[in-house]
């Protein structure tokens, strides 16, 4: 069981927006920044979202982020069929001492 | 650009060690701003950091409570390349194992391709 929660999948139309939620703790997310990756099956996690800087080259202006107190969320504005994949939370735990990621949530663009 | 290329064998037997060598390009695996980090995956565990290797001013390894007491990270800097182990391992530590770069904070900006390692029982 990871120790940050996202749902399980989430599903949207070309041209909507989804919001994928990431829920921790005040160890967590309430004290760090927090991480968003991208991942297409069969190949490695991509970072989209991170505290250094906030989109890496490629990645479009319609990701965003949000943060309030212990829950986290990764916005999608004008959805593409591109936009399917696991999509990961990750963010520095200050009682493990140790980076931890969710669960994964599963975008498919119907 | 910054790339690493992993390598290893793909199959291992249980109670046997796991050992994978991720190669550096483009930054030093003495680098003073980043850390250089093995992360796994796999359908129970999913995404699971195992530890990291870094130098500032010393070489400093760290490592996840889970698996602590069975991994080895160590830095190479005349091949500019780390090197991960994995002791004693079982069918449950089947995955995709990950070298990256880390800035901090959970945030993991270079990965290498992957290496899908099955241990045998």
């Amino acid at each position: 069981q990871s120790v940050l929660t996202q749902p399980p999948s989430v599903s949207g139309t070309p041209g909507q927006k989804v919001t994928i939620s990431c829920s921790g703790s005040s160890s967590n997310i309430e004290r760090n920044p927090v991480n968003w990756y991208q991942q297409v099956p069969g190949t490695a996690p991509r970072l989209l979202i991170n505290r250094h800087n906030p989109r890496p080259s490629g990645v479009p202006g319609r990701f965003s982020d949000s943060k309030s107190g212990t829950s986290a969320s990764l916005a999608i504005s004008g959805l593409q069929s591109e936009d399917e994949a696991d999509y990961y939370c990750a963010v520095w735990d200050d009682s493990l001492s140790a980076p931890v990621f969710g669960g994964g949530t599963k975008l498919t663009v119907l | 650009q910054v790339q690493l290329q992993q390598s290893g064998p793909r199959l291992v037997k249980a109670s046997q060690t796991l050992s994978l060598t991720c190669a550096i390009s483009g930054d030093s695996v003495s680098s003073n701003f980043a850390a250089w980090n093995w992360i796994r995956q796999s359908p129970s565990r999913g995404l699971e950091w195992l530890g990291r290797t870094y130098y500032r001013s010393q070489w400093i390894n760290d490592y996840a409570m889970s698996v602590k007491s069975r991994v080895i990270i160590n830095p190479d800097t005349s091949k500019n390349q780390i090197t991960l182990q994995v002791n004693s391992v079982t069918p449950e530590d089947t995955a995709v194992y990950y070298c990256t770069r880390g800035l901090g904070y959970g945030t993991f900006d270079i990965w290498a391709q992957g290496t899908m390692v099955t241990v045998s029982s």
